[in-house]
């Protein structure tokens, strides 16, 4: 299930380091967001997910911040441990009448011990 | 296992063969989707069935011919690839296909990574 060979940025953070990761979505309408994790051989997982009438949500570690303004998705991660390493996708809902998740290109994390 | 299942896990296959790739969900979802992964693009959404009905088929080629039996298996029945069809094909499942991407979108499978020799 990994994304060998697509080109993606990738970011190196030391182990317990914090890990911010971005994304630039495209549609001013979407109204629905999710950060999804996707290990070597293995499918997408669902890690967090916010609302457009949101600006901020946390999770176990991590927190998604949306910046409606600017069209900008970023997902923390706190105490980057090895098990974090794995390729990062912000994913958008467009809107109302646009049912199905368009995907980003993703970031792969690195993550140093 | 995330409940979604897809065999094989790896394909290799000629351009004059036909192969089909199975996904089962064991999740009691409604909603199944088949997405392609590709060295160069993002993930591509293929189609959705939604209650076993072909709600969206996002412009692919007749090569690929999806299947719902029923809302807990879907198909991708594969004939005369291309070399460039070459990716991990992704199947997800969810609660509910409405007019909005329900709470905690898709549930994935781990895939089956295709290559067209």
């Amino acid at each position: 299930g990994e994304s060998v060979g697509l080109h993606l940025p990738t970011l190196s953070v030391q182990e317990g380091d914090n890990s911010i990761i971005n994304c630039a979505y495209s549609n001013s309408a979407s109204d629905y967001f999710i950060w999804y994790k996707q290990e070597s051989g293995k499918g997408p997982q669902f890690i967090i997910d916010i609302r457009s009438n949101m600006d901020k949500r946390q999770g176990q570690r991590v927190t998604v911040l949306l910046n409606k303004t600017v069209k900008h998705l970023s997902l923390q991660i706190a105490a980057t441990q090895p098990g974090d390493s794995a390729v990062y996708f912000c994913a958008e809902s467009l809107g109302v009448g646009r049912r199905a998740l368009t995907f980003g290109s993703g970031t792969r994390l690195q993550v140093q011990p | 296992e995330t409940g979604v299942t897809q065999t094989p896990r790896h394909l290799v296959m000629g351009m004059t063969n036909k192969k089909s790739l199975k996904c089962e969900q064991h999740l009691g979802h409604n909603a199944m989707y088949w997405y392609k992964q590709s060295a160069k693009k993002p993930l591509e959404l293929m189609f959705v069935y939604s209650l076993e009905e072909r709600v969206e088929n996002n412009s692919v080629p007749s090569r690929f011919s999806p299947e719902c039996p029923n809302s807990s298996h879907l198909f991708l029945h594969l004939h005369t690839l291309q070399p460039e069809d070459s990716a991990l094909y992704l199947c997800a499942s969810s609660q509910g296909w409405g007019s909005r991407v329900p709470n905690y979108g898709y549930t994935f499978g781990s895939g089956t990574r295709l290559t067209v020799v």
